[in-house]
């Protein structure tokens, strides 16, 4: 059984560009979370998918958004890059019908922004 | 904004030694709060889920406590060998009115270990 995969694994763009990162959810999961982690911190929360809608969102500006396909796999998006969003992207799958929130955590997205 | 604080920030231990660690939460609209050890090159990977005040975990050599009156829980490990060596890392569901929950994760800053063998 596949877990949560992420592509691609490393990615280096240029400020002002956009970016589109992927993440497929471990079989059985129906909600996406994404995190990102700057250097020296915790993982932050930008926002959760479920149902093919967005449920939660962090503090993260609308240059951020996100999208979750019928088969549950997901994408996101970051517009007009700041040098501020190099960091470890995460993604995280999670159950139907879970009260606990457990979440399976892909490897995450490197994104460089030069 | 929530705070969830950790503690200490790195930690450096010998082979053998039995170290703890302090994560600290809001005490109110306390839904649920996760242990996650994340190893270099890997994803974060879940050790506990804890939702009920006074729950005690164990996996192998590795225990949780949890208090939710006064917002902390420490995470003991027996006995370090060095595959211990791992990033730490608590993370506090809020529970909204209604009791409910969608699970988003508020994550601590982490703790470092270093096992020496």
């Amino acid at each position: 059984d596949a877990g949560v995969t992420q592509s691609p694994t490393h990615l280096i763009k240029t400020r002002g560009q956009q970016v589109t990162l992927r993440c497929s959810p471990k079989s059985g999961h129906d909600t996406v979370s994404w995190y990102q982690q700057a250097l020296g911190q915790g993982p932050q929360f930008i926002f959760q998918y479920y149902e093919e809608e967005e449920r939660q969102r962090g503090n993260f500006p609308d240059r951020f958004s996100g999208h979750q396909f019928p088969n549950y796999s997901s994408e996101l998006n970051v517009n007009a890059l700041l040098l501020g969003d190099s960091a470890l992207y995460l993604c995280a799958s999670s159950p139907l019908h879970t009260s606990s929130y457990e979440q399976y955590f892909g490897p995450g997205t490197r994104l460089t922004v030069t | 904004i929530l705070n969830v604080e950790q503690s200490p920030q790195s930690l450096h231990v010998q082979e053998g030694d039995s170290t703890n660690f302090t994560c600290s939460f809001p005490s109110s609209n306390f839904y649920a709060l996760h242990w996650y050890r994340w190893e270099t090159a890997k994803s974060p990977e879940a050790l506990f889920v804890m939702t009920l005040n006074g729950d005690e975990k164990k996996k192998g050599r590795i225990s949780a406590t949890l208090n939710t009156k006064e917002g902390y829980s420490y995470l003991y490990i027996k006995g370090s060998q060095p595959e211990d060596s791992a990033t730490y890392l608590c993370a506090f569901i809020l529970k909204y009115a209604g009791g409910t929950s969608y699970g988003k994760l508020t994550f601590g800053q982490g703790t470092i270990l270093t096992v020496h063998p």
